[in-house]
């Protein structure tokens, strides 16, 4: 059974903390996804992973940043955590044409 | 850039009748992977149907199948027999194909089926 396993389902940070989310997958795709859910604005994309060491930012970066040292792992930093970074983050992963995308169970974050 | 536009915030159905769920998206590319993706409220998003743009006939699923019209950028969801289980969020996403590059999703329609 192929997997993506985000370290925390729900994590209540402080303003101003270095907050990581873990995202690991057991299906040696290329591709690795973050991605942050809003209500009423679907899914978008912070940063993508097309290899180890590689990242491209996706539309919404600012304020992230990222780190895949091993193909299994892709990890998705928030320097100093803002209120306004309170969301669902969802990680994906897919094999490098895309031709199917797999996600985690998604993180919940609270910046207070 | 590449656009994804589901213009359904929500939609309800009877159990048992047929839905259809809109997506139009914006591309000069013409090789592309379109693709519906659902997330039930338990939050593990699963992929219900994907749609290779270089092939005319459109793909189903069981109870899902698309109406894929590449010359108007269309690509809706019909879910037939809808059953409870359906009642999930529904996400309409598009990637380029032969190429690595970013999964862009619309916005999402909320489908809600009642017994």
């Amino acid at each position: 059974d192929v997997k993506v396993t985000q370290s925390s389902r729900y994590l209540v940070k402080r303003t101003g903390e270095k907050v990581f989310l873990e995202c690991v997958q057991d299906m040696d795709h290329e591709n690795m996804f973050w991605y942050r859910q809003d209500p009423g604005l679907g899914l978008r994309l912070i940063y993508f992973s097309y290899d180890v060491k590689m990242k491209e930012k996706g539309d919404i970066p600012e304020g992230y940043s990222v780190s895949r040292e091993k193909k299994e792992r892709f990890s998705l930093i928030l320097e100093s955590a803002s209120t306004n970074q309170t969301s669902m983050y969802l990680c994906a992963s897919s094999p490098r044409l895309n031709t199917e995308a797999f996600f985690g169970q998604g993180t919940r974050l609270t910046v207070v | 850039a590449q656009t994804v536009t589901q213009s359904q915030p929500e939609m309800s159905v009877q159990e048992a009748e047929t839905v259809t769920l809109s997506c139009t998206y914006d591309t000069s590319e013409s090789n592309y992977y379109l693709f519906w993706y659902k997330q039930p409220p338990s939050r593990q998003m699963i992929l219900v149907i994907r749609q290779e743009a270089y092939k005319q006939q459109n793909a189903t699923e069981n109870r899902f199948s698309v109406n894929f019209q590449k010359a108007a950028k269309s690509f809706s969801l019909k879910i037939s027999d809808s059953q409870l289980g359906d009642t999930a969020m529904y996400f309409c996403a598009f990637c380029w194909a032969y190429n690595t590059d970013k999964l862009i999703f619309g916005t999402g329609t909320r489908l809600q089926v009642f017994p």
